[in-house]
């Protein structure tokens, strides 16, 4: 159990739905990491954010948007879905600095979108 | 830019024989590289990490890998596969110093013959 905690596991929605995806970082780390792993994509960087602020952006679509909130949980958001968009996407936290620190990911959630 | 490549989308070892996963990787500054274990409907597992101290770096579960600067190359070893290295393993690559902005191979996929 690596302590971050994602929900939901699966999810299936149709194309054009939104969907709401959070995730509990471990207890004490800031930062939170948003990746996305698709069979056409591989895995993806999505965006970061350090205790409650945004602080990178990778391949992150416009149509997604995310945020972190002062309890340090973050969601994403997946908005007018199409079917490219089913993926497993990961959440991950960390403690700040690469050195001392590792980053402990999620078991992910499943999204489908038929 | 960073990237990283993976050479061999799957290899198969038997029981015992030495295991070997090639990564290659391209980066503008000296790099942290890292290999990951996925184990099927699970999230990513650190197995050791390259933070520009010792350029042989002993892992997890039996698992070491070489930087190789020269040769832009961060190979993973171990010595005698067992049938729980069973996975798929990743490669990849962060030019940040503070945070996991990570660029992931397209992975390798491990089976273990009997």
């Amino acid at each position: 159990d690596s302590g971050v905690t994602q929900t939901p596991k699966h999810l299936i929605t149709a194309t054009g739905q939104r969907v709401t995806l959070r995730c509990s970082p471990r207890s004490g780390d800031l930062s939170v990491y948003w990746y996305q792993q698709s069979l056409d994509q591989g895995l993806q960087f999505l965006i970061q954010y350090y205790n409650g602020e945004e602080r990178a952006k990778g391949n992150i679509l416009e149509r997604f948007s995310a945020q972190q909130f002062p309890d340090l949980h973050s969601e994403l958001n997946l908005s007018s879905l199409e079917l490219g968009d089913s993926a497993l996407y990961f959440c991950a936290s960390s403690s700040q600095g690469l050195s001392g620190n590792t980053i402990y990911f999620g078991e992910g959630s499943w999204l489908t979108v038929v | 830019a960073q990237s990283v490549t993976q050479l061999g989308s799957h290899v198969s070892v038997s029981e015992g024989a030495l295991v070997l996963l090639r990564c290659n990787y391209s980066s503008s500054v000296p790099p942290y590289l890292f290999w990951y274990v996925q184990y099927p409907n699970q999230g990513l597992q650190l197995l050791l990490k390259y933070t520009s101290a010792a350029t042989l770096v002993k892992g997890i579960n039996g698992f070491e890998a070489e930087f190789k600067k020269s040769e832009t190359s961060f190979h993973l070893t171990k010595p005698s596969a067992h049938m729980s290295d069973a996975a798929e393993y990743f490669c990849a690559v962060s030019e940040s110093t503070s945070d996991y902005k990570l660029s992931f191979g397209a992975g390798t996929t491990v089976t273990v013959r009997a």
